[in-house]
């Protein structure tokens, strides 16, 4: 098993530019996540979904938008970048929304926006 | 605002010394609590997933204790070695926000020789 995927590793945008981040399980997990993660800021959450076709808004889901057309794939869409985007985003997934799994972690995104 | 809250929020360790940090969390509505270790340019790997009042959890040298009446954990570690420098995540998770995980800004260890 892969894990979690997530491409690319690194990205460099100039402000207002859109992306799509990527993001794969190949575990059958129900749950997928988008955090991003800011120096004292700890990871916060900023959409997930608890099944093909259902997702829901996190902490801090402005600029972002996200869709799960499939069980294994959960893409992050920025609209229109922006410096305060600039961050490191980790995609995550879990076996189940309904119980107390782990969550597995990809291996993150670093994106820079200029 | 951090609802989860980690402290310290670093700590140095000889090596062989023992150590605990902990993570306060909302008691209300009270679901699960994760602990999750994160070392430099990896991903954050689960250790625990804890959800019962006065639950112990081990692995290896590391363990965890849990109070969800006072909304507290401790994660300990015993005999610290050099491989377990690393930021320690706690999560919380309410039956109230229940698709969400708030992470608290974690704890980095850093054990030396």
């Amino acid at each position: 098993n892969a894990g979690v995927t997530q491409t690319p590793k690194f990205q460099v945008l100039k402000t207002g530019q859109s992306m799509t981040l990527q993001c794969a399980q190949d575990m059958n997990h129900e749950y997928m996540s988008w955090y991003r993660q800011d120096p004292g800021m700890g990871l916060r959450l900023i959409h997930y979904s608890v099944g093909a076709g259902i997702t829901d808004q996190g902490e801090v889901p402005n600029g972002y938008n996200v869709s799960r057309s499939t069980t294994e794939d959960f893409p992050l869409r920025l609209l229109s970048a922006a410096p305060s985007q600039t961050s490191v985003y980790f995609c995550a997934s879990s076996y189940s929304f309904g119980g107390p799994y782990e969550q597995y972690f990809g291996p993150g995104t670093r994106l820079t926006v200029t | 605002i951090l609802n989860v809250e980690q402290s310290p929020q670093s700590l140095h360790v000889q090596e062989g010394d023992s150590t605990n940090f902990t993570c306060s969390f909302p008691s209300s509505n009270f679901y699960a609590l994760h602990w999750y270790r994160w070392e430099t340019a990896k991903s954050p790997e689960a250790l625990f997933v804890m959800t019962l009042n006065g639950d112990e959890k081990k692995k290896g040298r590391i363990s965890a204790t849990l109070n969800t009446k006072e909304g507290y954990s401790y994660l300990y570690i015993k005999g610290s070695q050099p491989e377990d420098s690393a930021t320690y995540l706690c999560a919380s998770r309410t039956t109230d926000s229940w698709g969400k995980l708030q992470f608290g800004a974690g704890t980095q260890v850093v054990v030396t020789p």
